[in-house]
């Protein structure tokens, strides 16, 4: 059973670039939610999607932002990137309620 | 505002011994209490989740012990390996939001053979 794919795995992007990443959950979860890993703020919440349709958000600026397609399929982008957007992002997907799996991550580095 | 804390944020311990990682949460409105292993290069893997309704959770080498009223739970790992070398994390979920975890700081711990 293929488990949640995240690509790209690494990204360089520049100040000021704008990126996306995708996500493909576990055949059948319908609900995937994204967080942001960092050092310094550990793992934090992002956002989290379901049928298409975004049911919960973090405090994150409005440049982060996200959508899920028909297939369960999702994809986060982060707009005008600074420097301490560098970061592990994890996509997660589940079925029914809690018992979330992670993808390996996209380790995006801001230059 | 919802926190979970997290201690200690590193651990030594003897192959064979019993390791032991604390969390307390601030607020009550949380209903799922997960912990996550996450080795080097990898996300996080689920190990053993709880509900406030439970007191103990055993799964294997693993336990999760829950006290609601002093709002804390903790994570034992019974005759630890050196293969769980790894940084855990205990998390909270806030009711009626199932799809939102909050994080502890993570403990890195080390099994020395």
């Amino acid at each position: 059973k293929a488990g949640v794919t995240q690509t790209p795995r690494y990204l360089i992007k520049t100040r000021g670039q704008q990126v996306t990443l995708s996500c493909s959950p576990i055949s059948g979860h319908r609900s995937v939610s994204w967080y942001q890993q960092t050092p310094g703020q550990g793992l934090q919440f992002l956002f989290e999607y379901f049928s298409e349709t975004q049911r919960n958000k973090g405090n994150f600026p409005g440049r982060f932002s996200g959508r899920q397609f028909s297939n369960s399929r999702s994809e986060m982008n982060v707009s005008t990137l600074e420097l301490g957007d560098s970061a592990l992002y994890l996509c997660a997907s589940r079925r029914g309620d809690y018992g979330y799996t992670f993808g390996s991550g996209t380790r995006l580095t801001v230059v | 505002q919802q926190q979970v804390k997290q201690s200690p944020q590193s651990l030594i311990v003897q192959k064979g011994g019993i390791s032991i990682i604390n969390c307390a949460y601030e607020n009550t409105a949380f209903d799922y209490f997960p912990w996550y292993q996450q080795f080097p290069g990898k996300g996080p893997a689920l190990l053993i989740a709880i509900r406030p309704d439970v007191s103990e959770k055993k799964e294997g080498r693993f336990t999760i012990s829950f006290n609601k009223s002093a709002k804390q739970f903790s994570l034992h790992i019974m005759d630890s390996q050196p293969g769980d070398s790894a940084t855990y994390f205990c998390a909270a979920s806030p009711k009626n939001q199932g799809g939102k975890l909050i994080f502890g700081q993570g403990t890195e711990l080390s099994v020395k053979p």
